[in-house]
C-alpha cells in the first residue's frame, strides 16, 4: 500500500492547457515536497510546503498544501512542451526530514 | 561545482556476487540517503544517514547495507544481490533540517 497516492499516473495534454496533479495520504506530513525528474537524471526539487493551507507559486506552477497536511496539489497553467517530465511528490514525517516517502509519480507529456 | 556523484552509473552482475555502489557529495551535507526507483512505485527510501556513524532504515532496507564513516561518502552495499534488486538507484544529500535534497545521476543495476 502506497503511503502517498499520486494521481493521475499519466497525463497527456496539448500545449496551452491547464492541469492539476494530486498527492493524497491518510497520514499527516510535517512537510511536502514536489520534484521534477527528466529521463536519465535524478529528481530536482521544485518546492517545499510546510504549513497547512500554504500556497506557493513558481511561475506557471502553483503548489498547495492541504489544511490538514495530508494532501497537496500541483497546478500548471498554460502548459508548455518544456513542462514534460515525471513529477513526484514526497512527504516528510517528523521534524528531522530524515524519512521521506514518495508518491508513484505522474508522467506528464505536453504536445506542441 | 556542487554535486552528488555515484559510481558506477551502470552495472550488470550475477546473483550472489557482492557489490558496492559509491556515493559522494561535496556540499558538506550532513544528511544522505539512498533510494530505488521502480516503474509505477516512485522512489522508495532504502537507508538514510543524519550524520557520520548515524544510519537508519527507510521503507525497503532488506538486502542492503550502508555505512557512513566519512561525511562526504555513503556507499550502498549489496552483500548477495538478487534479481528483485534490479532497479535504478539514487543517492541524495541535504543539510540536516533542510528540505532541499540534491540527487545524484542514478545507478542502473541489473542482477541476472
Amino acid at each position: 500500500t502506497q503511503l502517498l497516492e499520486q494521481s493521475p499516473q499519466f497525463l497527456s495534454i496539448q500545449e496551452g492547457e491547464n492541469l492539476t496533479v494530486y498527492c493524497n495520504s491518510s497520514s499527516v506530513f510535517s512537510s511536502l515536497q514536489w520534484y521534477r525528474q527528466e529521463p536519465g537524471e535524478g529528481p530536482v526539487l521544485l518546492v517545499t510546503v510546510v504549513t497547512g493551507g500554504e500556497v506557493k507559486k513558481l511561475k506557471r506552477l502553483t503548489f498547495q498544501f492541504g489544511d490538514a497536511r495530508k494532501d497537496s496539489s500541483l497546478h500548471i497553467t498554460a502548459a508548455q512542451p518544456g513542462d514534460t517530465g515525471l513529477y513526484l511528490c514526497a512527504g516528510a514525517r517528523g521534524t528531522s526530514y530524515g524519512k521521506l516517502t514518495f508518491g508513484q509519480g505522474t508522467i506528464l507529456t505536453v504536445h506542441p | 561545482e556542487a554535486q552528488v556523484t555515484q559510481n558506477p552509473r551502470y552495472l550488470i552482475t550475477v546473483t550472489g556476487k557482492k557489490l558496492t555502489v559509491t556515493c559522494s557529495q561535496n556540499m558538506n551535507h550532513e544528511y544522505m540517503s539512498w533510494y530505488r526507483q521502480d516503474p509505477g512505485l516512485g522512489l522508495r527510501q532504502i537507508y538514510y544517514s543524519m550524520n557520520v556513524e548515524v544510519t537508519d532504515k527507510g521503507d525497503v532496507p532488506e538486502g542492503y547495507k550502508v555505512s557512513r564513516k566519512e561525511k562526504r561518502n555513503f556507499p550502498l552495499i549489496l552483500e548477495s544481490p538478487s534479481p528483485n534488486q534490479t532497479s535504478l538507484y539514487f543517492c541524495a544529500s541535504s543539510l540536516v533540517g533542510g528540505v532541499t535534497q540534491y540527487f545524484g545521476p542514478g545507478t542502473r543495476l541489473l542482477v541476472l
